[in-house]
C-alpha cells in the first residue's frame, strides 16, 4: 500500500535535546496528523493540522503543515524520557477518506 | 469517557485456522476502521465501517472481512490464516466517516495475532 516518506527512521538523543522529524508525500494532502505509539499500545493522536502553513503546538510539541501541502514537520523541545516511542505522520488527500501513514520515526533517549 | 477497547489483546493461532477480533469504539463514535501493523509494511488500512455498512476497503484479500453491529461495535474476521497474517491489528473509531474534516480517529491498544 501507499506510504509517506518519513525521516529519520530512528533517532538517538540525550535527554533535554530538541528533536525534529518530517514527512513528505508525492501528492497533496488536506490533513496532516501526528501520532505517537508506545510499545504494545495503539497510536495516540498528538496534533492535527488542516490548513497549509498552519503551525500548531501541544505542550513541548509543535507541528507544521507545509505550504506545498506535500510535507509536514514535528518538533519536540527539551526531550524527556517519556518521549521515547515511535512517531507516525499520517495524511489524507482531497476526496480521499483513507489515511496514509508514514513509516515511523523511532525515538530513543540515551542515558 | 472510555477509549477504544479491543479484545483479545493477544492471540496465538495456527495456519489454516480462522480468528475473530472485536472492537468497541468510543461512546458516540459511529465509524470504526481496522488497520494491520507489521514491521515490514507499517500501518495498512483494512476497511472502515459506518452505520453497519462497509464504506471503504484497503487492498487485502477476501480472507479479511468485518462487520459492524447496531451499537457500532465491530468485529474483524480472518479465515484460513497464513504465517504472514501475524501482526498487530488496530481498530480506530471516529464520530462520523473518517474522511470528514476535524473528525479524527482514535486508536485502541490493538490485538497481537501470532500465527504458527
Amino acid at each position: 500500500g501507499q506510504q509517506l516518506n518519513q525521516s529519520p527512521q530512528s533517532m538517538f538523543i540525550q535527554e533535554g535535546e530538541d528533536v525534529s522529524m518530517n514527512c513528505t508525500s508525492s501528492s497533496i494532502f488536506n490533513t496532516w496528523l501526528w501520532y505517537k505509539q508506545d510499545p504494545g499500545e495503539g497510536p495516540v493522536l498528538l496534533i492535527a493540522l488542516y490548513k497549509a502553513g498552519e503551525l500548531t503546538s501541544n505542550g513541548r510539541l509543535t507541528a507544521q503543515f507545509g505550504i506545498t501541502r506535500k510535507d509536514s514537520f514535528l518538533n519536540i523541545s527539551a526531550s524527556i524520557p517519556s518521549d521515547v516511542g515511535i512517531y507516525f505522520c499520517a495524511g489524507r488527500g482531497f476526496g480521499n477518506e483513507k489515511l496514509t501513514f508514514g513509516t515511523g520515526t523511532r525515538l530513543t533517549i540515551i542515558p | 469517557k472510555a477509549g477504544v477497547t479491543q479484545t483479545p489483546r493477544y492471540l496465538i493461532k495456527t495456519r489454516g485456522q480462522q480468528v475473530t477480533l472485536s472492537c468497541s469504539p468510543i461512546s458516540g463514535h459511529r465509524s470504526v476502521s481496522w488497520y494491520q501493523q507489521t514491521p515490514g509494511q507499517g500501518l495498512q488500512f483494512l476497511f472502515e465501517y459506518f452505520s453497519e455498512t462497509q464504506r471503504n476497503k484497503g487492498n487485502f484479500p477476501g480472507r479479511f472481512s468485518g462487520r459492524q453491529f447496531s451499537n457500532s461495535r465491530s468485529e474483524m474476521n480472518v479465515s484460513t490464516l497464513e504465517l504472514g497474517d501475524s501482526a498487530l491489528y488496530l481498530c480506530a473509531s471516529s464520530l462520523v466517516l473518517a474522511g470528514a474534516s476535524y473528525n479524527e480517529q482514535f486508536f485502541g491498544p490493538g490485538t497481537r495475532l501470532t500465527v504458527l
